[in-house]
């Protein structure tokens, strides 16, 4: 087990919608990443914050936002969803500074109607 | 933007044999990663190479680091039914302001027959 947590394990929402994922860092971790995979795919990088805010952005609109905890709790936001977002949303925590090394979680997987 | 080839994509191999695979880029990466997932749950950290030329071992898994920094091989020595799953070669790269970013290959998905 990594000590990463996500929930809820699936959602499944309608186009439109706006929906709300959270994850749970490992302990002692001060930087988390989002992750994107869509069937028969590997992770696409969303974002990734450290200490509270935002440093990394892959090609993803807006529309998907972001928050970290002072607990290094952590949540990922979609607004206006679309049928594409159908994927396995991943989160991934690390020590920045240390060895350079991501622990995942189990992901949730969000099916759009 | 970065992006990792991985072959094979996919493997069929008998319970006792060895199995490679590799991943080049077109970019330069810090560190290589291999991780393997199984169906509904994330990627677990097989193994992780930091220096160029590194050849790092983890029980029957063998990976290592090229030189350029540009490709990464993973071999699985004496296959086990359990080794069934996908397999991800990942690139770390710092990418400024404090951001770690994680680039993935497609996966090898490996199936092992007993």
């Amino acid at each position: 087990e990594t000590g990463v947590t996500q929930s809820p394990t699936h959602l499944i929402k309608t186009r439109g919608q706006q929906v709300t994922l959270r994850c749970s860092s490992q302990s002692g971790h001060n930087t988390v990443s989002w992750y994107q995979q869509a069937l028969g795919q590997g992770p696409q990088f969303i974002f990734q914050y450290y200490r509270e805010e935002e440093n990394g952005r892959g090609n993803f609109p807006p529309r998907f936002s972001g928050l970290q905890f002072p607990n290094y709790s952590s949540e990922l936001n979609v607004n206006a969803l679309e049928l594409d977002d159908s994927a396995l949303y991943l989160c991934a925590s690390m020590y920045a500074g240390a060895t350079d090394t991501q622990y995942f979680g189990p992901g949730t997987r969000l099916t759009v109607l | 933007g970065q992006q990792l080839n991985q072959s094979p994509q996919s493997m069929f191999i008998q319970e006792g044999e060895d199995v490679s695979m590799n991943c080049t880029s077109s970019s330069i990466f810090n560190t290589w990663l291999w991780y393997k997932q199984d169906p509904g749950e994330g990627p677990v950290l097989l193994i992780a190479l930091y220096k160029a030329g590194e050849l790092t071992s983890n029980g029957r898994l063998t990976a290592q680091f090229g030189i350029t920094r540009k490709d990464s091989f993973l071999n699985i020595s004496a296959s086990i039914p359990s080794d069934v799953g996908i397999y991800f070669c990942a690139g770390f790269a710092y990418s400024g302001a404090g951001s770690y970013q994680l680039t993935f290959g497609k996966g090898t998905k490996l199936s092992v027959i007993p």
